[in-house]
């Protein structure tokens, strides 16, 4: 049962436009939402969060927003730059429990 | 060290042979995480410690796989009877805050590969 699906495995933009990383869950007791960048043979690293309280949160070129009536959240990237190319998870928890993650989406950024 | 450490970074084993994995995380952080990424996968939550609670158990597949945390610190990940499905980048991390409303930093990760 994947409670939280990234259904592109792979996104391609140019530099200075937006990229824009999608993610759906099915477990409305999540309250907590989180993004996380991932570059080869390197550990995954924190990006930004939110919490279900809000509907947006941002930090700098990366804004996260959250539509908990059609349990979606989307990452924003503004202007993307190659050094954002990286595979991007998307992560979920209820209450404090354990994170679930998404599959991933490999975001590739063309100069 | 600053960071989350695992070692080793890459194992190559035969099928039915022992592996130990370990994980020495930030100080200070009361959890522990174990991930895996097999390839084209997403990560896969194995195994949760949270201080002196008793782990979360629920994302071990098999009872070949056992993890333990010694003196709420190191801890090490064992599977027994490898076999090839078992191949993967076993990733841990860890948290200062119980739960997870904080970020998680993880480690470079463990390549498992099972011949």
């Amino acid at each position: 049962d994947q409670q939280v699906k990234q259904n592109s495995p792979s996104l391609s933009v140019q530099e200075g436009r937006i990229s824009i990383l999608n993610c759906d869950y099915t477990n409305s007791m999540f309250d907590y939402f989180l993004w996380y960048k991932k570059y080869p043979a390197e550990g995954p690293t924190f990006l930004i969060s939110i919490s279900s309280i809000k509907d947006k949160n941002e930090d700098g070129r990366f804004t996260v927003f959250l539509n908990k009536s059609a349990k979606h959240l989307s990452l924003h990237i503004v202007p993307s730059q190659p050094g954002d190319s990286a595979v991007y998870f998307c992560a979920a928890s209820d209450r404090g429990s354990r994170l679930t993650f998404g599959e991933g989406t490999q975001l590739t950024v063309n100069p | 060290g600053a960071g989350v450490s695992q070692s080793p970074s890459n194992k190559v084993t035969e099928k039915g042979k022992d592996v130990e994995l370990r994980c020495d995380p930030i100080s200070g952080h009361t959890a522990l995480y174990w991930y895996r990424q097999s390839l084209g996968q997403g990560l896969e939550f194995l195994i949760y410690f949270q201080g002196n609670s008793a782990p979360d158990k629920s994302g071990l597949p098999s009872d070949r796989f056992s993890a333990e945390r010694t003196g709420g610190s190191v801890s090490t990940l064992t599977i027994q009877r490898t076999q090839q499905e078992d191949s993967a980048v076993y990733l841990c991390a860890s948290s200062k805050t119980p739960g997870n409303t904080g970020e998680l930093f993880f480690g470079e990760g463990s390549r498992l590969t099972v011949l």
